[in-house]
Formats: C-alpha cells, sequence, structure tokens
C-alpha cells in the first residue's frame, strides 16, 4: 500500500541541526511532490517547505528560508527536511506528505517525527 | 503570502447536524484549496482537493464549495467519527498555507 514512513524521535541542543528522513513505498516517488509541515503540541499546522521530486525544484515559507533545506533521493525514493539554528520554538511533530501530481493535494502521509529542542 | 482565516474556531455541535466551516483568502486562490481532518496525536487526513473534489473513500456526507476568496466545507450529517480539528489549505504562487483549524466538538 501507499506510505511513508519517517525516521524516529530526536532530541537536539540548540544551536545545532537536525535532518528528518521521509521514505516512500507503494507509488510512484520520481511523479510526485513533497512537502513538509510541522505542529507544536496544541497549535496549528505550519507548513515549512516542500520540493517537486522530479525536477529537485524546492520553495520554502518565509519564515524557514535560511534554516530548512529539502532533499531527495530518488535512489531510495527518499526525501530529507534539514533545519538549522535549532532553538526551543523548534519543538514540534514534523510530518511529511506526498502528492502524487493528480490531486494538488496531499493525500499520503507520514507518522510524525517528534524532534524535541532542549539545552 | 496568502493568509488564510478559518471560522469559527470552535464548533459544538450534536450528533445529526449540519455543519459548515468556512475558509477566507487574502486574495483570490482559484480552487486551489484542500480540506483535511486531523484527530488528536494522528497525521492529517485529505478529505477535499480543488475546492469541491470528494477524495476516495471519504464519506458522501463531505461536501467542499467556493472559487477566488471564500470557501466551505460542509458536512451534512455529523457522525461520531467526525469530531476532530479541520484545516483548509490553500495553494498559491509555488507555496502552501493552512488556516487556523476549526475544532467540532461534541455538543
Amino acid at each position: 500500500q501507499m506510505q511513508l514512513v519517517q525516521s524516529g524521535p530526536e532530541v537536539k541542543k540548540p544551536g545545532t541541526s537536525v535532518k528528518v528522513s521521509c521514505k516512500a513505498s507503494g507509488f510512484t516517488f520520481t511523479s510526485s511532490a513533497m512537502q513538509w509541515v510541522r505542529q507544536a503540541r496544541g497549535q496549528r499546522l505550519e507548513w515549512i517547505g516542500w520540493i517537486v521530486v522530479g525536477s529537485g525544484n524546492t520553495n520554502y515559507a518565509q519564515k524557514f528560508q535560511e534554516r530548512v533545506t529539502i532533499t531527495r533521493d530518488m535512489s531510495t525514493s527518499t526525501a530529507y527536511m534539514e533545519l538549522s539554528s535549532l532553538r526551543s520554538e523548534d519543538t514540534a511533530v514534523y510530518y511529511c506528505a506526498a502528492d502524487r501530481l493528480d490531486r494538488d493535494a496531499f493525500d499520503i502521509w507520514g507518522q510524525g517525527t517528534m524532534v524535541t529542542v532542549s539545552s | 503570502d496568502i493568509q488564510m482565516t478559518q471560522s469559527p474556531s470552535t464548533l459544538s455541535a450534536s450528533v445529526g447536524d449540519r455543519v459548515t466551516i468556512t475558509c477566507r483568502a487574502s486574495q483570490s486562490i482559484s480552487s486551489w484549496l484542500a480540506w483535511y481532518q486531523q484527530k488528536p496525536g494522528k497525521a492529517p487526513k485529505l478529505l477535499i482537493y480543488k475546492a469541491s473534489s470528494l477524495e476516495s473513500g471519504v464519506p458522501s456526507r463531505f461536501s467542499g464549495s467556493g472559487s477566488g476568496t471564500e470557501f466551505t466545507l460542509t458536512i451534512s450529517s455529523l457522525q461520531p467519527d467526525d469530531f476532530a480539528t479541520y484545516y483548509c489549505q490553500q495553494y498559491n504562487s509555488y507555496e502552501w498555507t493552512f488556516g487556523q483549524g476549526t475544532k467540532v466538538e461534541i455538543k
């Protein structure tokens, strides 16, 4: 079945970086776009950015422009989101989600990765 | 950046009620809008795409309408499984933005 499996929880110190992975299966990864979204406890969904897998083109929310990099490895059908200069406010669950380019919406979601930033 | 304003923030309703949630965009987004349902501790689930297209497997009591700047999600007869938080998400100029969410609670 179509699924996205994300890497496990992370605990990071302020000022460091985190890289979360998202492995796709059951659909054509190269014909998709992947977004990254985060959600702090009890808060709204917040869009971070996305990558069109086939072209590698990316776009990021202005808030994260200077600190985030989204990449993909087509040989392993895996997308990555790296966030640098971490601060306590980055503590959240990070989700990846796939748009198979037939809906212009994200119908396949990962299970989420908890990232905790604490000294 | 386009801002999305969802209303209401919280909605109290009973099983069987007709429920409407509104999402307004700060500028026209044509029909580039999706609706998601999220339950506590779970990833969001796609309900509606391109403003009014029902995702496969989603019950027909869910419907979406609108274009331009005003959009609605309607649940025709609220069921126990529908108590959750609902988000709209818009697409414009290679960026996506979520509304702030509407929590549907049991009255």
